[in-house]
């Protein structure tokens, strides 16, 4: 079957640097989403990759793995406003991860 | 602005009473998409359209309906809503190659 993991929730310190690990199993492989959602709101896009290794975007960066099916997204200088969920999405968004919550402490 | 507009933002509604959630897209976009979100599940997608009178079931089709006779609009048609279609209900559109959704405010859906 084609399902991506999350992990369900993170914590992390103002300031601080987080991970957030997305795995996948899909038949075929068209790119990688991440988008961030505040409760209550819509998904905002983050980036896209469909090709191996790291992309940066000024606090956050994607990196992908092809082989392993793996991508992570990197936020660094962690403010109170990144407290948020954080979706995975392959193929075209057709398959999505349930997304993982981040709280951010002071 | 750029954006997605869906209507209404909330609806509490009866079973078996037909409804229609509208979305309408300003950015000329030829892919839309509708999905549903339920907590610990994630985004699944119901319908989705590639362009003007082209549309095609997502993962999740099964008591809904859409239609694409404008670029523009998408609406999504619930023929006789049930409880199990509670849900919150986000519209999206973009650009050929998939790039980036832009996501409507959302429709949060109560069936009773």
């Amino acid at each position: 079957g084609q399902n991506i993991d999350q992990p369900t929730e993170m914590t992390a310190t103002e300031g601080a640097i987080v991970q957030i690990n997305c795995t996948y199993q899909t038949s075929g492989f068209n790119g990688l989403f991440w988008y961030q959602q505040h409760a209550g709101e819509a998904p905002t896009f983050l980036s896209y990759n469909v090709l191996d290794g790291l992309e940066e975007k000024g606090r956050f960066s994607s990196f992908l793995s092809r082989s392993k099916g793996y991508s992570y997204l990197l936020l660094k200088e962690l403010q109170m406003k990144d407290s948020a969920s954080y979706l995975c999405a392959v193929n075209y968004q057709l398959i999505w991860g349930a997304g993982t919550k981040l709280i951010i402490k002071p | 602005e750029a954006q997605v507009t869906q209507n209404p933002r909330y609806l509490i509604t009866v079973t078996g009473k037909k409804l229609t959630v509208t979305c309408s897209q300003n950015m000329n976009h030829e892919y839309m998409s509708w999905y549903r979100q339920d907590p610990g599940l994630g985004l699944r997608q119901i319908y989705y359209s590639m362009n003007v009178e082209v549309t095609d079931k997502g993962d999740v089709p099964e008591g809904y309906k859409v239609s694409r006779k404008e670029k523009r609009n998408f609406p999504l048609i619930l023929e006789s809503p049930s409880p199990n279609q509670t849900s919150l209900y986000f519209c999206a559109s973009s650009p050929p190659g998939g790039f980036g959704y832009t996501f409507g405010s959302g429709t949060r859906l109560t069936v009773v």
